[in-house]
């Protein structure tokens, strides 16, 4: 079946602007979660979602982080007045069952900011 | 929080030997342990998982070991091939299901 897909792959855009990043987890997946890579380090957790609410938005760095999950499938992490040191690669997960299930991983969002 | 550290960060070894990597957490409560092996490029694909009621898990070339009164949990990668070239990751959850990953272990395989 069709596995966890984000889009776009790549996304280049100057300081201060606003971006947008989707991700289209495993259907029927009620667990997703965002991670940041930076080059030369593990994923790091953002946020997670249940359904459609956020039940753990700990990891996201600052205020102008926000995701939503409107409808308990695809979720959108927006970035306001982005900043040179957001650039790295934005992960989606999606599992069955959160905690103790496999996390599967989408392909990534490159974002460079300039 | 949870603390996951990694070691070592480069590991290189001759075709056919085999290679260790180890990793140690901080809270233990944590009681699901993953590795993902991603190539360059490409997503994170979990490669074994262990709970923490299992010391050692075995799938083919590839174990998992785990140490819970030392919190720490090893990658065994045995007849190692060259495909097998790639940063591996572990990770530690607990039922809290916000994943901490190690910082990676880069992995060459020399033919």
């Amino acid at each position: 079946g069709a596995g966890v897909s984000q889009t776009p792959s790549n996304k280049v855009t100057e300081k201060g602007k606003y971006v947008e990043l989707r991700c289209d987890p495993i259907s029927g997946h009620t667990a997703l979660y965002w991670y940041r890579q930076s080059l030369g380090q593990g994923p790091e957790f953002l946020i997670y979602f249940q359904g459609t609410g956020a039940a753990d938005d700990s990891g996201l760095p600052n205020d102008r982080f926000f995701a939503v999950r409107p409808e308990g499938s695809v979720s959108t992490l927006k970035i306001q007045r982005t900043e040179r040191g957001d650039s790295a690669v934005y992960l989606c997960a999606s599992s069955s069952n959160p905690g103790l299930n496999e996390q599967f991983f989408g392909p990534g969002t490159r974002l460079t900011v300039l | 929080g949870e603390n996951v550290e990694q070691h070592p960060s480069t590991l290189s070894v001759q075709e056919g030997d085999s290679a260790v990597i180890k990793c140690t957490y901080s809270d233990s409560a944590s009681n699901y342990f993953p590795w993902y092996k991603q190539e360059l490029g490409k997503r994170p694909q979990l490669i074994i998982d262990i709970r923490s009621n299992v010391g050692e898990k075995k799938d083919q070339r590839i174990a998992v070991t785990l140490n819970k009164t030392a919190k720490h949990f090893s990658l065994h990668i045995t007849e190692t091939q060259p495909e097998d070239s790639a940063v591996y990751f572990c990770a530690a959850s607990t039922q809290h299901p916000d994943m901490r990953f190690g910082a990676g272990t880069r992995l060459t395989v020399k033919p």
